[in-house]
């Protein structure tokens, strides 16, 4: 069963710290994306990748890093978290081509306080 | 400017009706149109996708609709059940830049048995 896989559920931390949220896929995908969801905004998209190393901002990605040093691996890096960035964050993977699905984690649900 | 809206917020349907969800867009030239569906506190999951020159698709009991030219997508359940309530989002394939998805706000369908 195909799957990626996002590192915890819940997650409480306080304004400025620095927060990293892991993601791991199993399926080799070349492409990985971060999304924050928001009621009324839908899902935004924060950060992507299409290759190992490789990063590209999305619509919001301000106050967010990225790294991905292994193909399977894609980490989302709040270098100093504000209540602002509480959020549900969501992370998804998919092949490079054209008219494919989106494979999603479960969600992290951040609580900045 | 760019945008995607989802015809309703939420919507309530009586167990064994015809459920349709609305996408529209403006601005935006996609290629594909895709469909998710996301329960409460997970990820969103993969229903199906149109292309651009294709009218109507089915599975099961979804079908959707994909007009170009009224910049409009509906996608229908039929013989809606209980089972069937969740959020359902559309997400627009671009044919040219980055390859992500942009997605819809959603609607929050409800089946009342």
């Amino acid at each position: 069963d195909v799957k990626v896989t996002q590192s915890s559920r819940y997650l409480v931390k306080r304004t400025g710290e620095k927060v990293f949220l892991e993601c791991v896929q199993d399926m080799d995908h070349e492409n990985m994306f971060w999304y924050r969801q928001d009621p009324g905004l839908g899902l935004r998209l924060i950060y992507f990748s299409y290759d190992v190393k490789m990063k590209e901002k999305g619509d919001i990605p301000e106050g967010y890093s990225v790294s991905r040093e292994k193909k399977e691996r894609f980490s989302l890096i709040l270098e100093s978290a504000s209540t602002n960035q509480t959020s549900m964050y969501l992370c998804a993977s998919s092949l490079p081509s054209r008219g494919t699905e989106a494979f999603f984690g479960q969600g992290t649900r951040l609580t900045v306080v | 400017s760019q945008k995607i809206e989802q015809n309703s917020e939420a919507l309530n349907i009586q167990e064994g009706k015809t459920a349709t969800l609305t996408c529209n867009y403006t601005n935006y030239s996609p290629a594909y149109l895709q469909w998710y569906r996301q329960d409460p506190g997970r990820g969103p999951v993969f229903l199906l996708l149109i292309r651009e020159n294709e009218k109507e698709k089915r599975k099961e009991r979804l079908k959707v609709t994909f007009d170009t030219t009224l910049k409009q997508s509906l996608f229908h359940i039929t013989a809606s059940q209980p089972a069937d309530s969740a959020t359902y989002l559309c997400a627009l394939d671009m044919s040219t830049g980055a390859n992500n998805l942009f997605f819809g706000t959603g609607t929050r369908l409800t089946v009342i048995p």
